[in-house]
């Protein structure tokens, strides 16, 4: 089965400062989500990468898939305290099984002012 | 559009009872899942529905089971429960199989 480690565990930040958060799968990803989860709540949708090398954005926020498809990065710029929160990685297999998406235990993220 | 949406949002059951979370996904998505979400065991995928039929099952009890209606809403039940479901149960949605998923703000259960 698809294991995905999430680095670091944790994260303290200043704001206004740069970060970046990491997700290495044991298998070639498929599809590759990012999610943010405030604690005890939904998880929003940020990002879904399937092609190596994909790179996309949103506001401050982009997340980039690598060429052999076995890991991908978070990177926020210029972080904000709106940005705290817990960050997952999902990722499914193959076309059966794309809708069952398995997770990294999640990165928490804390914005200090 | 509305999101998805989760009834109830908090449950308190006892053992040995058995219970029923209820998810109505984002207006046309067609595929549902749900996932129980635990700090020892983090996210884990619980089943997915299309077409009102389960199409992929994770790893658990057959007191977990669930259905999907002819338009896309869905049920979980979980029979005889244990202190261990105590849980945070997700449903998501998704336009068609292996599309983006959305996730509803989840059904808080505790049992005692």
């Amino acid at each position: 089965s698809q294991e995905l480690e999430q680095s670091p565990q944790s994260l303290i930040v200043q704001e206004g400062k740069n970060l970046t958060i990491n997700c290495t799968s044991s298998k070639t990803l498929y599809g590759l989500y990012w999610y943010k989860q405030k604690y005890g709540e939904g998880l929003i949708f940020l990002m879904m990468l399937q092609k190596g090398g994909e790179e996309k954005s949103h506001e401050k926020i982009t997340a980039k898939l690598d060429e052999k498809k076995q890991q991908s990065s978070l990177h926020i710029t210029a972080s904000q305290p709106s940005h705290a929160g817990i960050y997952l990685c999902g990722a499914h297999g193959d076309t059966g099984t794309a809708s069952k998406l398995t997770f990294g235990t999640g990165t928490r993220l804390q914005v200090t002012l | 559009k509305a999101g998805v949406t989760q009834t109830p949002r908090y449950l308190i059951k006892t053992r040995g009872q058995q219970v029923t979370l209820s998810c109505s996904p984002i207006s046309g998505h067609r595929s549902v899942s749900w996932y129980q979400q635990t700090p020892g065991q983090g996210l884990q995928f619980l089943f997915e529905y299309f077409s009102e039929t389960q199409r992929n099952k994770g790893n658990f009890p057959g007191r977990f089971s669930g259905r999907q209606f002819s338009n896309s809403r869905s049920e979980m039940n979980v029979s005889t429960l244990e202190l261990g479901d105590s849980a945070l149960y997700l449903c998501a949605s998704s336009i068609n199989r292996g599309y983006e998923q959305y996730f509803g703000p989840g059904t808080r259960l505790t049992v005692t």
